[in-house]
């Protein structure tokens, strides 16, 4: 296991088109968090999962967004319709209690 | 909207100087982390310190907590060129402390 694996690296989509990305946790890893950072900011918290389910979503993630983590491995997060302020680079970490490993991101432009 | 916020947001030392960054956030935590980015990358977890506990090493960094004053400080002491990154300090809150919310980051220039 080499790590917390995000695919693709770099997305860029015209507006209004829908994106998924996929995150690869760490397998022993029962948590999965999505994370989206801005230019010069620090990561800001999306949602994240126990197992299959999903525990917390921020006032952040709009309709546009859903995540899912199926049988507790792997997680897909979908932005529908994107808009230009969507454009970001999406974190996603894996944890089995304090501390997290981060991929290393996957990045969207919306163009 | 971020718990925690850096000071300074920039920093630029000499190589072989001492960094110190310093973290001050809002409400009751669990336990404070820092964590650091090298530009376009994810982060790395550093040092995790328990609000329990007043000081922390491992390695070059040290890590300081006043609860009473909500604030913590990670010094690097004897800094490298490869020190350069961001810096973030991340606190765990919410139910069952798994939700962890990070700063804005100082960012730290080491010249050789």
């Amino acid at each position: 296991d080499t790590g917390v694996s995000q695919n693709p690296r770099h997305k860029i989509t015209k507006r209004g088109q829908n994106v998924t990305f996929r995150c690869d946790p760490i397998s022993e890893h029962n948590r999965l968090y999505w994370y989206r950072q801005t230019l010069g900011q620090g990561p800001e918290f999306l949602t994240y999962f126990q197992n299959e389910a999903q525990l917390e979503k921020s006032r952040l993630l709009s309709d546009r967004f859903s995540a899912e983590r199926p049988k507790g491995s792997f997680s897909t997060l979908e932005i529908q319709r994107t808009e230009q302020g969507d454009s970001a680079m999406y974190l996603c970490a894996s944890s089995a209690g304090y501390g997290y490993t981060f991929g290393s991101g996957t990045r969207l432009t919306v163009v | 909207s971020q718990q925690g916020e850096e000071d300074p947001q920039a920093l630029s030392i000499q190589e072989g100087e001492n960094a110190t960054m310093n973290c001050s956030y809002k409400t009751s935590i669990n336990n404070l982390q820092w964590y650091r980015q090298n530009s376009g990358r994810g982060l790395v977890h550093l040092i995790l310190i328990r609000s329990n506990e007043r000081e922390k090493h491992s390695g070059r960094l040290r890590v300081t907590l006043d609860t009473s004053k909500k604030s913590s400080s990670l010094l690097i002491t004897a800094s490298r060129a490869a020190d350069t990154a961001s810096y973030f300090c991340a606190t765990d809150v919410g139910t069952g402390g798994f939700k962890t919310i990070f700063g804005a980051g100082t960012r730290l220039f080491v010249k050789a």
